[in-house]
């Protein structure tokens, strides 16, 4: 199982949105709304932002918005603010092979620095 | 409050085994709702879900293809904790381990502290 593609890098100045990509295949992000994000500071564990493709967490501010289209799934922070500086990254779930098992997929990664 | 507290030695040497706890307040491990997470973080590999167990009517589990020949993942019901075994570990699994509570379906909602592991001689 591959890793989702998301661009390296992605920025903005405070108060200006950025959007970041989240692409896999019709086996994982195409086959379920079963797409998360998640933020991460250096140092600390990764935090959950969005669920099921656009769901917020209880305690997740509203700039955090999810959305898909076919085989990408997309992230959106609006009105960037300086603590919004992290890594993010995508994941989804992959499906079930023959046996059962099923299969759970991350993203590359996204350094978002907000200028 | 669900909190995961991670335990185990941060060096191991190459073909040894890897051996993390996590330790659950807040929740059970023997919860029929939820799913119970090994996943690491490198730079060569980024974000990797590893493993998991989960327990509905009977003791489940699910492994990561790249690692499947090598992982176990065991509940502890007597402690309230979960465990992960790696074994003939590799420089390659040098990474920071966490263990995470939560389904693939809705994602991983809560996250242990992490432990660097080390894999060198």
């Amino acid at each position: 199982q591959s890793a989702l593609t998301q661009p390296p890098s992605a920025s903005g100045s405070p108060g200006q949105s950025v959007t970041i990509s989240c692409t896999g295949t019709s086996s994982d992000v195409g086959a379920y709304n079963h797409v998360s994000w998640y933020q991460q500071h250096p140092g600390k564990a990764p935090k959950l932002m969005i669920f099921e493709v656009s769901k917020r967490p209880s305690g997740v501010p509203d700039r955090f918005s999810g959305s898909k289209s076919g085989n990408t799934a997309s992230l959106t922070v609006s009105g960037l603010q300086a603590e919004d500086e992290a890594d993010y990254y995508c994941g989804s779930y992959a499906g079930s092979n023959n046996a059962g098992s099923h299969n759970y997929v991350f993203g590359t990664g996204t350094k978002v620095t907000v200028l | 409050q669900v909190q995961l507290q991670q335990s185990g030695p941060g060096v191991v040497k190459p073909s040894q085994t890897l051996s993390l706890t996590c330790a659950i307040s807040g929740d059970s491990v023997s919860s029929n709702s939820v799913a119970w997470n090994w996943i690491r973080l490198s730079p060569s590999r980024g974000l990797e879900w590893l493993g998991r167990t989960y327990y509905r009517s009977k003791w489940n589990n699910d492994y990561a293809v790249s690692v499947k020949s090598r992982i176990t993942v065991n509940p502890d019901t007597s402690k309230n904790h979960f465990s992960l075994q790696l074994n003939s570990v590799t420089p390659d699994d040098t990474a920071v381990y966490f263990c995470a509570r939560g389904l693939m379906a809705t994602g991983f909602d809560f996250w242990g502290q992490g432990t660097l592991v080390t894999v060198s001689s």
